[in-house]
């Protein structure tokens, strides 16, 4: 089975510094798809960065950026510059290509102070 | 672009009382999934269905019945409900081929028994 860790209930982060957001993750399958999702407080799930096993370059997507390392099974995520509206919970996720399961950590809390 | 909608947006129901919250995708999407989100455990799967004509159980199907009424609509009905299903509740699409499988979220229904 697989699992999504997020150890970090809640995390601040000053306006335009750098913060990076954990994830873990456990699967036994060789091939899998990692995501990041935003939820602002209006609720909606936003897709953020997707990271594939076999991807060799960690993914970047505008001022996010997944530093992915394989073997320790760990698929941080690294929001530069942050900006007031960085603020929301974000979601670590985990499909294996195989399968239609899609498995979300507990999310972390960003909370951006001017 | 709608994408993926969800109705209603809000409901109080009686415990005992039955309901049936609707979603419909205008992304050509196979893939449709109902989750429940509960405040420190991320979304959990209720069901899944990976095309049309097909529905499989997630790791939280008990007292939900679930029907892909075409390529377009998955539909997730409560019989008789319970307290315990107070949640939000998210229908997502995605389209497996490609390999991402990125899902899209609606908006969410938040739903209280009491």
């Amino acid at each position: 089975a697989q699992k999504i860790t997020q150890t970090q209930p809640g995390m601040f982060v000053q306006e335009k510094e750098a913060v990076t957001l954990d994830c873990t993750y456990d699967t036994s399958d060789p091939s899998y798809g990692l995501f990041w999702y935003k939820q602002p407080s209006s609720g909606e799930m936003i897709f953020l960065i997707y990271q594939g096993s076999y991807d060799q370059q960690n993914a970047t997507e505008g001022r996010y950026s997944l530093n992915f390392q394989k073997a320790r099974k760990s698929a941080n995520l690294v929001i530069s510059a942050s900006q007031l509206g960085d603020s929301a919970m974000y979601f670590c996720a985990m499909r294996v290509f195989y399968g239609q399961n899609f498995v979300f950590g507990p999310g972390t809390r960003l909370s951006v102070l001017p | 672009n709608a994408g993926v909608t969800q109705t209603p947006k809000f409901q109080v129901l009686k415990t005992g009382q039955s309901m049936t919250l609707q979603c419909a995708q205008d992304m050509n999407h196979n893939s449709m999934y109902w989750y429940r989100q509960d405040p420190g455990m991320g979304l959990r799967l209720i069901y899944y269905s990976a095309s049309e004509g097909t529905t499989d159980k997630g790791e939280v199907p008990n007292g939900y019945n679930v029907s892909r009424l075409n390529k377009r609509e998955f539909s997730l009905r409560l019989e008789s409900a319970a307290p315990s299903q107070t949640s939000v509740y998210f229908c997502a699409s995605s389209d497996p081929r490609g390999g991402l499988n990125i899902q899209y979220f609606g908006a969410g229904t938040r739903l209280s028994v009491l």
